[in-house]
């Protein structure tokens, strides 16, 4: 089955404690991203990749980091995480440059204490 | 960087009635116009989505408009069912595709029994 598999899906964790969301895509895309949704606020782009070794900043980047090793992988990685990087995030892919659909991983509900 | 600005953040329609939702786009590179949907707990997916080479385009129940001299694109619902209610996302990206779509901030439709 074609899917996005985002891990953990709800974590709770303290302010500095580095974490990582791994996110893996069966699908062959060379599009990864990350957004994070907030009340409010819609769906707001942290990072994105064109391809292997190939990442750049979205709007919200601040506090985060991404690679990209592997065509399959696109981790998240909170370094010292704060309470203002509570949120829903979600990881993405999609197949090329022509291709309209942006896949959704199920979400990682994170709350930083 | 662009930005999409979307309205109305909540609306209510009886069923049978018909939805409106309402974006504009700051970018007049922008070319690319998708709507998702998102039921509540679930991830967002792509319902319906337009080029800046097309002025309408519909799918059943659902169509949406493109106004390239206004940067303004609307998502129409027609008789709306219970099940169309959840939280729609208008995104547009320069890109041509969904590679670094830019979201507005959400419409959380109701549709009344």
């Amino acid at each position: 089955e074609a899917q996005v598999t985002q891990n953990p899906r709800y974590l709770i964790t303290v302010t500095g404690k580095k974490l990582t969301v791994t996110c893996s895509q069966n699908m062959n895309h060379e599009y990864m991203s990350w957004y994070r949704q907030d009340p409010g606020l819609g769906l707001r782009q942290i990072y994105y990749s064109m391809n292997v070794e190939v990442t750049d900043k979205g709007d919200v980047p601040e506090g985060y980091k991404v690679s990209r090793k592997e065509k399959r992988n696109f981790p998240l990685i909170l370094e010292s995480p704060s309470p203002n990087q509570t949120s829903l995030y979600f990881c993405a892919s999609s197949l090329g440059s022509s291709a309209g659909e942006l896949f959704f991983g199920e979400g990682s509900r994170l709350t930083v204490l | 960087g662009e930005n999409v600005e979307q309205h109305p953040s909540t609306l209510s329609v009886q069923e049978g009635d018909s939805a409106v939702i309402k974006c504009t786009y700051s970018d007049s590179a922008s070319n690319y116009f998708p709507w998702y949907k998102q039921e509540l707990g679930k991830r967002p997916q792509l319902i319906i989505d337009i080029r800046s080479n097309v002025g309408e385009k519909k799918d059943q129940r659902i169509a949406v408009t493109l106004n390239k001299t206004a940067k303004h694109f609307s998502l129409h619902i027609t008789e709306t069912q219970p099940e169309d209610s959840a939280v729609y996302f208008c995104a547009a990206s320069t890109q041509g595709s969904a590679r670094q779509l830019t979201f507005g901030s959400g419409t959380q439709l109701t549709v009344l029994p």
